[in-house]
């Protein structure tokens, strides 16, 4: 079971540079979401979406962007990296309907970690 | 508004200890409250979870209770082992505008010596 991928899982920018995340998942869930994770701070939402066509922007939308094209992808860009922007980014996705056991429990991907010099 | 605080690490720990971390919540409602860990260059697994008051969450050893009283949900285990390193994650999730959202503490990092 493949669940929710990453790409990539590690990358280096130089500031102003700019680069896309790709967060795939195959349980054919409806939410998808973006998290950063910095240390000392837990996670933070930066933008979700609750379908395909549809996204919005979470607790630290600043400086990214996001779309959902499809309902298993998606994306997080950043224009023009800045070094406040290193971190460890986290995507994950929920199921809207279905058993009450797995119903909107977040299954989260193995993270990339984003460097900005 | 919505937020989470536990306890801060790092915790270190012989195996076989007795092992409590504290989180407690602000919430408006009645959240759904959860423990996630994330072990070494790993995403965030789903450890327990409890759904309303009282509710015991108990999984791979570990349990902690729904105390509405104290807006808390504490994290425990009576022995721990060096395989239960890891960061472990407080969260409690609201419903806003039609979407679930998680709200997380900041982790506490948890070390088991042999």
């Amino acid at each position: 079971n493949a669940g929710v991928t990453q790409t990539p899982k590690f990358r280096v920018l130089k500031t102003g540079q700019s680069m896309t995340l790709l967060c795939a998942q195959d349980m054919n869930h409806e939410y998808m979401y973006w998290y950063r994770q910095d240390p000392g701070m837990g996670l933070r939402l930066i933008h979700y979406s609750v379908g395909e066509g549809t996204t919005a922007k979470g607790e630290v939308p600043d400086g990214y962007n996001v779309s959902r094209l499809k309902k298993q992808n998606f994306l997080l860009g950043l224009e023009s990296a800045a070094p406040s922007q290193t971190s460890v980014y986290f995507c994950a996705s929920s199921p809207l309907r279905g058993r009450e056991a797995t119903k909107n429990i977040q299954y989260f991907g193995a993270g990339t970690r984003l460097s900005v010099l | 508004g919505n937020s989470v605080t536990q306890m801060e690490g790092p915790v270190t720990l012989s195996e076989e200890a007795f092992l409590t971390i504290n989180c407690t919540y602000t919430a408006t409602g009645y959240p759904s409250l959860f423990w996630y860990v994330q072990y070494p260059g790993e995403g965030l697994q789903l450890l327990l979870k409890a759904t309303k008051a009282d509710d015991k969450g108990s999984n791979k050893g570990f349990e902690a209770t729904y105390r509405k009283e104290t807006t808390s949900f504490h994290l425990e285990k009576g022995s721990v082992q060096v395989s239960d390193s890891a960061v472990y994650f407080c969260a409690l999730r609201y419903l806003i505008q039609g979407a679930q959202k998680l709200v997380f503490g900041q982790g506490t990092r948890l070390t088991i010596n042999p």
